[in-house]
């Protein structure tokens, strides 16, 4: 059964540093979208993207945050200038339309800034 | 705003029938999802309303009231693995295209022999 995946599984970095998280959607799926989950709280939405930009964000999805779709398979998520409260996991998601349509969640990357 | 409330704790007996309750005071509401989380994984999906009425997926039912803004996930036959977290979640149209979804805290279920 096709699945999202993320690389890395766990990362960590130091505050103020930038990390990029990966995430390769199912193939036939044309909707992406990102969100964060902090240790003990819920899932929260972060942003969604289609046809190459982004179709909603957040009030979290500041100028700190970014994503791209650099291929045909990879969506990222770039994180600017960590700070301490950016650790959490961090969830890609996708379906395959954005209506009626379920979101499959991939395993996750658990961030954690020093 | 969003709010989606459900109670943080539950337990029940393995092969027992357990109702997991959530309500809901949203803008353009467009479905309710239930998924399942296990401790530091992904939400997995279970089930999906958007008409009101029941939905039954083997072990697992779920309930929707649009009038009432409220939806139960109904457990039966309790497996130990049942265990995990389990999140009530709307979507939500916001009339730009995308349908972001918006959880509620999850309902932390605990299987006892």
């Amino acid at each position: 059964e096709p699945e999202v995946t993320q690389t890395p599984s766990h990362q960590v970095t130091q505050m103020g540093q930038e990390v990029i998280l990966r995430c390769v959607p199912i193939s036939n799926h044309l909707y992406f979208y990102w969100y964060r989950q902090i240790l003990g709280q819920k899932v929260e939405f972060l942003v969604s993207f289609y046809n190459n930009e982004i179709s909603e964000k957040s009030e979290i999805f500041d100028d700190q945050f970014s994503v791209e779709r650099p291929d045909g398979s990879n969506f990222t998520l770039k994180i600017r200038s960590t700070k301490l409260e950016d650790s959490a996991m961090y969830f890609c998601a996708s379906s395959e339309l954005a209506r009626q349509e379920t979101q499959y969640f991939g395993p996750g990357t658990r961030l954690l800034v020093l | 705003g969003q709010n989606i409330d459900q109670p943080t704790e539950m337990t029940a007996t393995e092969g027992a029938i357990v109702q997991i309750n959530c309500t809901y005071q949203t803008s353009g509401f467009n479905g309710l999802f239930w998924y399942q989380q296990h401790a530091g994984e992904a939400p997995t999906f279970l089930s999906y309303n958007v008409l009101d009425g029941l939905e039954e997926k083997g072990r697992f039912s779920s309930f929707l009231s649009r009038s009432k803004g409220y939806s139960y996930l109904l457990l039966k036959e309790l497996q130990m693995k049942d265990s995990a977290s389990y999140l009530c979640a709307v979507r939500v149209s916001s009339g730009a295209g995308s349908y972001q979804l918006t959880f509620g805290k999850g309902t932390k279920l605990s299987v006892i022999p």
